[in-house]
């Protein structure tokens, strides 16, 4: 059972526009949020992250919402440029207070294309 | 530079072979992990390690083996009963216990498998 969902396989936006990711969720446990970037036959890397104390995070051209009533993020990403092409992975975990520490669960990702 | 690192990068192996995929990481991160990715499925996690000498199944692991002799390594066994092995695997690493999540995972830069 997928627990973070990205409904949009693909999103194309022109250069300068704003771009915006979607991701749900279902486990209200979920406290803690990702988003990753990855190229094609690269390993991902970390974006931006959101605790759930926050509805929102900010880094840049690069913003975060949560809407933890919704269970519903999102990643806004102003403005796009060309170098942003890239699949973008939603993540989610729940911290769990032991040393076994965090798994996080993650989205089936976002294919970004930018258009110059 | 602190890092995880896998390879080879690509890998081709015959049917009803088995093949090791290394992946190693000078983080001193505690937790290692093993994630395939297949196009439209996602990041799926196959197995993971919390402690040297421990590890358990992710969601994925018939066919798989890893084992987690020291700290720093975490190989993965791609055996002839994975029915389907071909796809890009993907080894991440990450703290315990440190009070917050960070940045989730460090991810090397993937293996990708094809069965010839």
């Amino acid at each position: 059972d997928q627990q973070v969902k990205q409904n949009s396989p693909s999103l194309s936006v022109q250069e300068g526009r704003i771009s915006i990711l979607n991701c749900d969720y279902t486990n209200s446990m979920f406290d803690y949020f990702l988003w990753y970037k990855k190229y094609p036959a690269e390993g991902p890397t970390f974006l931006i992250s959101i605790s759930s104390i926050k509805d929102k995070n900010e880094d840049g051209r690069f913003t975060v919402f949560l809407n933890k009533s919704a269970k519903h993020l999102s990643l806004h990403i102003v403005p796009s440029q060309p170098g942003d092409s890239a699949v973008y992975f939603c993540a989610a975990s729940a911290f769990i207070r032991s040393y076994t520490g965090n798994q996080f669960y993650f989205g089936t990702g976002t294919s970004l294309t930018v258009i110059p | 530079d602190g890092g995880i690192t896998q390879s080879p990068k690509y890998l081709f192996r015959k049917e009803g072979q088995n093949v090791t995929l290394s992946c190693e990481q000078n983080l001193n991160h505690d937790a290692m992990y093993w994630y395939r990715q297949d196009p439209g499925q996602g990041l799926r996690l196959i197995y993971y390690s919390q402690i040297v000498n421990d590890f358990q199944k992710g969601d994925i692991a018939e066919g798989y083996s890893v084992s987690r002799e020291k700290k720093e390594s975490f190989p993965l066994t791609v055996t002839s009963a994975q029915k389907n092995p071909t796809a890009f695997y993907l080894c991440a690493s990450s703290l315990l216990g440190t009070g917050g999540h960070g940045y989730g995972y460090t991810f090397g830069s993937g293996t990708r498998l094809t069965v010839v």
